[in-house]
């Protein structure tokens, strides 16, 4: 059974750092790319950030570029977000999917999800 | 970056209904899109992916069709564990979602 549960939420001052993380189990980690999606309390979903299988590709969203940063461990079978310089606005519910590309390979979604983190910033 | 506009942003709908949510693109995108569901407190769960493929383990009365820029998902008679927000999902940008109520 695919599993994927995260960690590390907390409430933290603005300005602040916290760093998430991700144990996935149940599936061959090192197969996939993963990414972090958020929802803000009351507020739709929005992708984050994502990592290839190898941690060789990044991508962020620009509300977070340069601010937080994703990593992984296969060793380890983990996933990672550093996130630095949290604003209010980064209040919300983090979750850590898998990517799923369809048979051509052009199709993106993610097949499973974990139930979140929560991160709140605040003074 | 293309943008993707889901309408409505909520329905009132009885147990038996028939329920179709429209994703728009604002480029022309193939087949890439999928659709999920999500339940209060829980995490979202993947639907339909290539727009019009259903997820392994979903009911039958979930599709999606279209392509280029018009998508839809129907629901074809609603049941009572399907009350939940719908969302779609274009390779990293996530529709506003739908929320189906209990008329």
């Amino acid at each position: 059974e695919v599993q994927l549960v995260e960690s590390g939420g907390g409430v933290v001052r603005p300005g602040g750092s916290l760093r998430l993380s991700c144990a996935a189990s149940g599936f061959t980690f090192d197969d996939y790319g993963m990414s972090w999606v958020r929802q803000a309390p009351g507020k739709g979903l929005e992708w984050v950030s994502g990592i290839n299988w190898n941690g060789g590709s990044t991508g962020y969203a620009d509300s977070v570029k340069g601010r937080f940063t994703i990593s992984r461990d296969n060793a380890k079978n983990s996933l990672y977000l550093q996130m630095n310089s949290l604003r209010a606005e980064d209040t919300a519910l983090y979750h850590c999917a898998r990517d799923y590309y369809d048979s051509s390979g052009t199709s993106h979604q993610f097949d499973y999800w974990g139930q979140g983190t929560l991160v709140t910033v605040s003074s | 970056a293309i943008q993707m506009t889901q309408s409505p942003s909520s329905l009132s709908a009885s147990v038996g209904d028939r329920v179709t949510i429209t994703c728009r693109a604002s480029q022309g995108i193939r087949n890439d899109l999928g659709w999920y569901q999500q339940k209060p407190g829980k995490a979202p769960k993947l639907l339909i992916y290539a727009a019009s493929s259903l997820q392994s383990g979903v009911p039958s009365r979930f599709s999606g069709s279209g392509s280029g820029t018009d998508f839809t998902l129907t629901i074809s008679s609603l049941q009572p564990e399907d009350f939940a927000t719908y969302y779609c999902l274009q390779g990293w940008t996530f529709g506003q979602g739908t929320k189906v109520e209990i008329k």
